[in-house]
């Protein structure tokens, strides 16, 4: 079991759709992440919100837009996807994210599928 | 591009003997480097980080950071089939960001 949590597990969506990813943690971390992966690749990197605010955007499309609401809490609110936008998200958190004694902590994912 | 490189395997190493994963990166500030066991359709699970020079141990595992070299390995002592997943390593670079290496997949021989 993860001390992170994330719904939906798995979700299907059309390219018209609007639909929200959530991630919760309650470790008392300051730091929450959103990486991407696709089949047999390695996550890639998406937003890091540090104190509840955006610290970093890794040039991501604006059909995915970030909202952290408080230090527990992280969505992902996605518009207009693409079929190649299909892929697992994590949510990660860690102590702080300029802490080199921080490891990320990740959430079981969600399964988006856009058709 | 600061990168993290991983040989993708896949390594097979029979039961009971010692699985040796290594990692180098480009980026000669990075701070700390991690290593991440992922089982298929998982997500990824920390075993293990070190940010000094020298051998880490957490009971089966061993990681080995060499800052002069930029290289990092995870040792698995007395393997076992369960250990077979993809380990991926990790490290935080100068902007703080946490960036993953490909992933080496280990099959561990029973």
């Amino acid at each position: 079991d993860t001390e992170v949590t994330q719904t939906p597990k798995h979700l299907v969506m059309g390219m018209t759709n609007k639909k929200s990813l959530k991630c919760e943690q309650h470790m008392g971390h300051r730091a929450m992440y959103w990486y991407k992966q696709k089949a047999k690749k390695p996550p890639e990197l998406m937003f890091v919100y540090s104190y509840e605010k955006l610290s970093i955007n890794e040039s991501v499309p604006s059909r995915f837009s970030p909202e952290c609401p408080n230090s527990s809490l992280l969505n992902l609110h996605l518009h207009a996807l693409q079929p190649e936008d299909s892929a697992l998200y994590l949510c990660a958190s860690s102590q702080r994210q300029d802490n080199y004694n921080s490891p990320l902590h990740f959430g079981n994912g969600t399964r988006l599928t856009v058709t | 591009q600061k990168e993290v490189e991983q040989n993708s395997g896949p390594l097979s190493v029979p039961e009971g003997a010692i699985a040796s994963l290594n990692c180098t990166y480009s980026d000669r500030g990075s701070q700390s480097f991690f290593w991440y066991r992922q089982y298929s359709g998982k997500s990824p699970e920390l075993i293990m980080f070190i940010y000094s020079n020298g051998d880490k141990e957490d009971g089966r595992f061993t990681a080995q950071l060499n800052k002069a070299s930029q290289y990092v390995s995870l040792l698995i002592r007395d393997s076992q089939p369960s250990d077979s997943a993809t380990y991926l390593c990790a490290a935080m670079n100068r902007d703080d960001k946490i960036i993953f290496g490909k992933g080496t997949r280990l099959h561990i021989l029973p």
